[in-house]
């Protein structure tokens, strides 16, 4: 079946600009994760989504970042202003409730701040 | 809270050669384990899994690992790599208990087989 997502793959933007990237779960997932992997620095936890709870957004970075789910399906994080420093592989993942439910990932979008 | 560190950013080997790479995490409570794999220009991909019960777990393409609860690790390991097991290897936690599947990943590490 179709597995997450995510569009655009590549996004390059000047200092300064809003930014929106887009993910689509895997059908029936009813958890959306977003994670940000920099060079050397791993995947950096960001959101999370769970049906019509409150959202987990202790890994936003700054009040910059912000994400939300629509529908309990299609997800959008949103960047305001951004800054070189936001140049970075955003990663959207996917999975059924529960916390030994494997996440399936998408390719990721880049993420290049100019 | 939790922590994961994978102490080997990068990993040289020759083909046919046996590989490990090491986890080790921090965690006041029990956690479960997984390592990701992330081949180049490809999305990340379940490996492996600990979740209880048997302390070696056995993946995809050949991997296993074993969890130490004692040395709080949990390394990966192949007895014989090929080529194209060059790639990214994430190896991550998640708590039981907090009811979601929030993940804490390592800092990763590169195996770049040669040869």
């Amino acid at each position: 079946g179709a597995g997450v997502s995510q569009s655009p793959s590549n996004k390059v933007t000047e200092k300064g600009k809003d930014v929106e990237l887009r993910c689509d779960p895997i059908s029936g997932h009813t958890a959306l994760y977003w994670y940000r992997q920099s060079l050397g620095q791993g995947l950096e936890f960001l959101i999370y989504f769970q049906g019509n709870s409150a959202p987990d957004k202790s890994g936003l970075p700054s009040d910059r970042f912000s994400a939300e789910r629509t529908g309990g399906s299609v997800s959008t994080l949103t960047i305001q202003r951004t800054q070189q420093e936001d140049s970075a592989v955003y990663l959207c993942a996917s999975s059924f409730l529960g916390p030994n439910s494997p996440l399936h990932f998408g390719n990721g979008t880049r993420l290049t701040v100019t | 809270a939790q922590s994961v560190t994978q102490l080997d950013s990068q990993v040289p080997v020759f083909e046919e050669a046996p590989v490990e790479l090491r986890c080790n995490y921090s965690s006041s409570v029990s956690v479960y384990l997984f390592w990701y794999v992330q081949y180049p220009n490809q999305g990340l991909q379940l490996l492996l899994k600990y979740l209880s019960g048997s302390t070696l777990v056995k993946g995809i393409n050949g991997f296993e690992a074993e969890f130490n609860k004692s040395q709080t690790s949990f390394h990966l390991r192949k007895p014989s790599v090929h080529i194209s097991d060059t790639a990214e290897y994430l190896c991550a936690v998640s708590v039981p208990t907090s009811n979601t599947g929030k993940l804490i990943f390592g800092q990763g590490t590169t195996l770049q087989v040669k040869p």
